[in-house]
């Protein structure tokens, strides 16, 4: 089983370039995210989804973008590459709404800005 | 709003010996409660969860988990630590539309 596979796992942008980094799930789960780590932090919320055509703000949605057309994908944009976006993001996805089921990560993928 | 504290950075603890890594929270309403696994350039892995009943949770790789309500805690144990056992944990929270908020993280390093 595949899970959630986030594509690059490694990516340096310059300042002011956009990108869009990909997030899919075959478990057909209604919940997905998108956090960013940051050292010191934990993770914190950027986007998340309850359903095909719903998306909502987490904690810290400024200079990303995502749209989710398909239960399986996910994918964040970045709209103009900023120094502070350097981080790890990790999409997540879950089954239900507030059901306690235990999230599942992807591998995460590494951004430097330059 | 909903919050969890991990309030050590790092734990060591030796080979054998064991573990306790601290977490509170603040979490209105009943919490739903997690520690997650994370290794080296790895994702996060679901350890275990509290929803509702008995307050010791037994999860993967022989860990467990106590919940105590009057402490806002839910602090992670282990009986006897592992060198394998190495890695970043994080407590998390659930709050309404499953927005998980989660710790700072703890560095637990088991040493030989």
């Amino acid at each position: 089983n595949a899970g959630v596979t986030q594509t690059p796992k490694f990516q340096v942008l310059k300042t002011g370039q956009s990108m869009t980094l990909q997030c899919a799930q075959d478990m057909n789960h209604e919940y997905m995210s998108w956090y960013r780590q940051d050292p010191g932090m934990g993770l914190r919320l950027i986007h998340y989804s309850v359903g095909a055509g719903i998306t909502d703000q987490g904690e810290v949605p400024n200079g990303y973008n995502v749209s989710r057309s398909t239960t399986e994908d996910f994918p964040l944009r970045l709209l103009s590459a900023a120094p502070s976006q350097t981080s790890v993001y990790f999409c997540a996805s879950s089954s239900g709404r507030r059901t306690g089921a235990e999230a599942f990560f992807g591998q995460g993928t590494r951004l430097t800005v330059v | 709003a909903q919050s969890v504290a991990q309030p050590e950075d790092q734990v060591n603890v030796a080979e054998g010996n064991p573990l306790t890594v601290k977490c509170t929270y603040s979490v209105s309403g009943n919490p739903y409660l997690f520690w997650y696994v994370q290794y080296p350039n790895r994702g996060l892995q679901f350890l275990l969860k509290y929803i509702t009943g008995d307050n010791l949770v037994k999860g993967s790789y022989g860990f467990e988990a106590e919940f105590n309500k009057s402490q806002t805690s839910f602090h992670l144990k282990k009986p006897s630590a592992l060198v394998s056992d190495s890695a970043l944990y994080f407590c998390a929270s659930e709050g309404g539309y499953q927005k998980v908020t989660f710790g700072t993280g703890t560095k637990l390093q088991v040493i030989p």
